[in-house]
């Protein structure tokens, strides 16, 4: 059961480079969040998707889109990395009903340089 | 909007001791909260759920309690060993947001030998 699964692991970028990160899971969950993580400044979300097809934005969503074209996976995209975006990003994903847990993939270490 | 909050920030204990982690939230309207454990450059695994209409959860040497009219939560962990240095982040999902989870930036244990 792999659960919550993202690629890349790691990756560095040139300002101004573009790059998608993909997160994919196998539990047929509604839900899914793209997260990023600062020394600090904690878990942050930065856009959702209620179900296929959907996004919406989260806190801090300025400089990521996002798609989730097909239920089981969720995209985030950097049209022209900063070097504030040099962060860890943390997919998540639960199901719909409320009373159940979320789970989180590895993370994906971007640095921007 | 919820603001959850967790202190300490950073904990060092010896091996042995029993000991306690803090959680609190601003709202109380809650489905459930969440505790999870963050390794060093890992992602984030579930330790325990506790339902809004539950006062603990047990899991081994994990104990996790709720009073959600106070807005605080506690996870307590006995016979601390050096295995259990991590982060232990928590985590609540609100009745009005509830595709979403809101984080408090975590605890840092550190269980010496």
């Amino acid at each position: 059961n792999a659960g919550v699964t993202q690629t890349p692991k790691f990756r560095v970028l040139k300002t101004g480079q573009s790059m998608t990160l993909l997160c994919a899971q196998d539990m047929n969950h509604e839900y899914m969040y793209w997260y990023r993580q600062d020394p600090g400044m904690g878990l942050r979300l930065i856009h959702y998707s209620v179900g296929e097809g959907t996004t919406a934005k989260g806190e801090v969503p300025d400089g990521y889109n996002v798609s989730r074209l097909k239920k089981q996976n969720f995209l985030l995209g950097l049209e022209s990395a900063a070097p504030s975006q040099t962060s860890v990003y943390f997919c998540a994903s639960s199901s719909d009903r409320v009373n159940t847990e979320a789970f989180f993939g590895q993370g994906t270490r971007l640095t921007v340089v | 909007k919820q603001e959850v909050t967790q202190i300490p920030a950073a904990l060092s204990v010896p091996e042995g001791e029993n000991l306690v982690l803090n959680c609190s939230f601003t709202d109380s309207a809650i489905y459930n909260l969440q505790w999870f454990r963050q390794d060093p450059g890992k992602g984030l695994t579930s330790l325990l759920l506790i339902q809004s209409s539950q006062r603990e959860q047990t899991s081994g040497r994990l104990n996790a309690s709720l009073d959600k009219s106070s807005g605080r939560s506690t996870l307590y962990i006995a016979a601390s060993q050096p295995g259990d240095s991590a982060t232990y982040l928590c985590a609540v999902r609100p009745t009005l947001t509830f595709n979403k989870f809101y984080f408090g930036s975590g605890t840092k244990l550190n269980v010496k030998p």
